[in-house]
């Protein structure tokens, strides 16, 4: 089983929509909770960054952490075509350097 | 305020060749990640450099190993080059303490395609 589990997609919405994208894992050291959205031939851009459980909103996007369930969400309203892009789930369990990565879901907003 | 740079862009290497990648990290960074992004996965992480030492690795050979210079530069080297190898590998920095560590800037990556 892998550490991090995320759906790759692709996901296709229309413009304006509100979109969900998700990642469970299974070990309960991970602390901090951060999504990346990737744009295709560039590396990884840093979105949200979240600690606790709860939820954190930065304008159009919102992160939740649910850690009883090991479940984290990141959402986007009214979503534009300039959203598309693979979004990544990063997790830390606080020691040690690494971040441990969903597979990244493949996400398209259509006009 | 330059983000963290990556050269090459591209590179084509046969199998068995060496490879040095080089990163230049965010200016006020001092501490350099590798990771090695294959085609339709997330990053995994090779190592992290801080203060010119490997501080940990991931689950990747010997053939891959680095360095990092005085003024926080890093280098990736991939010896004994295999088609697996294949994929974007990319820099990231991030500020040492503070919980700076998980906070990562990365570059645009380096795609190494093996023939």
């Amino acid at each position: 089983q892998k550490e991090v589990e995320q759906d790759p997609g692709p996901l296709s919405v229309p413009e304006g929509a509100i979109v969900s994208l998700n990642c469970t894992y299974s070990n309960s050291a991970f602390q901090y909770f951060m999504w990346y959205r990737q744009y295709s031939r560039k590396g990884p851009e840093l979105l949200m960054y979240t600690y606790s459980s709860g939820n954190k909103e930065d304008g159009r996007f919102t992160a939740q952490v649910d850690k009883s369930s090991k479940y984290i969400s990141l959402f986007i309203r009214d979503s534009q075509p300039s959203d598309s892009a693979t979004y990544l789930c990063a997790l830390f369990t606080g020691g040690g350097n690494k971040l441990t990565f969903g597979t990244g879901t493949q996400l398209k907003v259509e006009l | 305020d330059a983000g963290v740079t990556q050269s090459p862009t591209h590179l084509i290497k046969t199998r068995g060749q060496q490879v040095t990648l080089r990163c230049s990290p965010k200016s006020g960074h001092d501490t350099v990640s590798w990771y090695q992004q294959a085609l339709g996965q997330g990053p995994q992480f090779i190592f992290q450099y801080y203060e010119e030492e490997e501080r940990q690795r991931g689950n990747f050979p010997d053939r891959f190993s680095g360095h990092q210079f005085p003024n926080y530069s890093s280098e990736l080297n991939v010896n004994a080059l295999l088609l697996g190898d294949s994929a974007l590998y990319l820099c990231a920095s991030s500020l040492h303490g503070q919980g700076g560590n998980e906070k990562l800037f990365f570059g645009s990556g380096t795609q190494l395609s093996v023939l």
